[in-house]
């Protein structure tokens, strides 16, 4: 298996609701991401976790919670969101967050994204 | 900080080959990936350079000049399903070095 699988892969949802993504892997990789894409843009990192700490983040707004419960499974929780945080949202897993280098190391797997839109 | 620039947009003909540049700055310096992303779908890898020269993968090859702090990506005998953005990436060596910052994008169009 050498997906990474997110949930839902649409998502609409009003400035006041509570949401959260889903973003599994299977591949028994150690560093999970979540990435924010705008339309014709890059993926701008938001968080990285390595063996299920974090890592990084990235200056993100506190409306954005991430979490990561076990080495398969990496949440992000949404309460009171903008309109301009609308975008793709993307998880991806790479096998070593020892950041060494390397092809193995490199290749991040990324799922499909949850479009979402903010009303 | 991490800058990588790349031309916006290239497009070429079936068949044809194509080159898309990517130049960066760094704070330090790992290597240089590429990603493909078709329209609404996810990143995938396409390739990584760690040392100068030229890594051959297919259709696709993936150059690297240190020194000069460019690379490239070649895509030969293109096909219409080449269409998509491709992203080049650095891995940023703060935060444990697992931050990976993508460049511009290029958008590949490619005709028949």
């Amino acid at each position: 298996d050498t997906e990474v699988t997110q949930t839902p892969k649409h998502l609409v949802m009003g400035m006041t609701n509570k949401k959260s993504l889903k973003c599994e892997q299977h591949m028994g990789h150690r560093a999970m991401y979540w990435y924010k894409q705008k339309a014709k843009k890059p993926p701008e990192l938001m968080f990285v976790y390595s063996y299920e700490k974090l890592s990084i983040n990235e200056s993100v707004p506190s409306r954005f919670s991430p979490e990561c419960p076990n080495s398969s499974l990496l949440n992000l929780h949404l309460h009171a969101l903008q309109p301009e945080d609308s975008a793709l949202y993307l998880c991806a897993s790479s096998q070593d967050p020892s950041g060494t280098g390397g092809r193995t190391n490199e290749k991040l797997f990324f799922g499909s994204g949850t479009q979402l839109s903010v009303l | 900080g991490q800058s990588l620039e790349q031309p916006s947009e290239v497009t070429a003909v079936e068949g044809a080959i194509v080159q898309i540049n990517c130049t960066y700055q760094t704070s330090g310096f790992y290597g240089l990936s590429w990603y493909q992303q078709h329209d609404g779908g996810a990143p995938t890898f396409l390739s990584y350079n760690a040392l100068d020269g030229l890594e051959e993968t297919g259709r696709f090859s993936s150059f690297l000049s240190r020194s000069d702090s460019y690379g490239y990506l070649l895509l030969q005998e293109l096909q219409m399903k080449d269409s998509a953005s491709y992203f080049c990436a650095v891995r940023d060596m703060r935060g444990g070095g697992n931050k990976l910052t993508f460049g511009t994008g290029t958008q590949l169009k490619v005709e028949l």
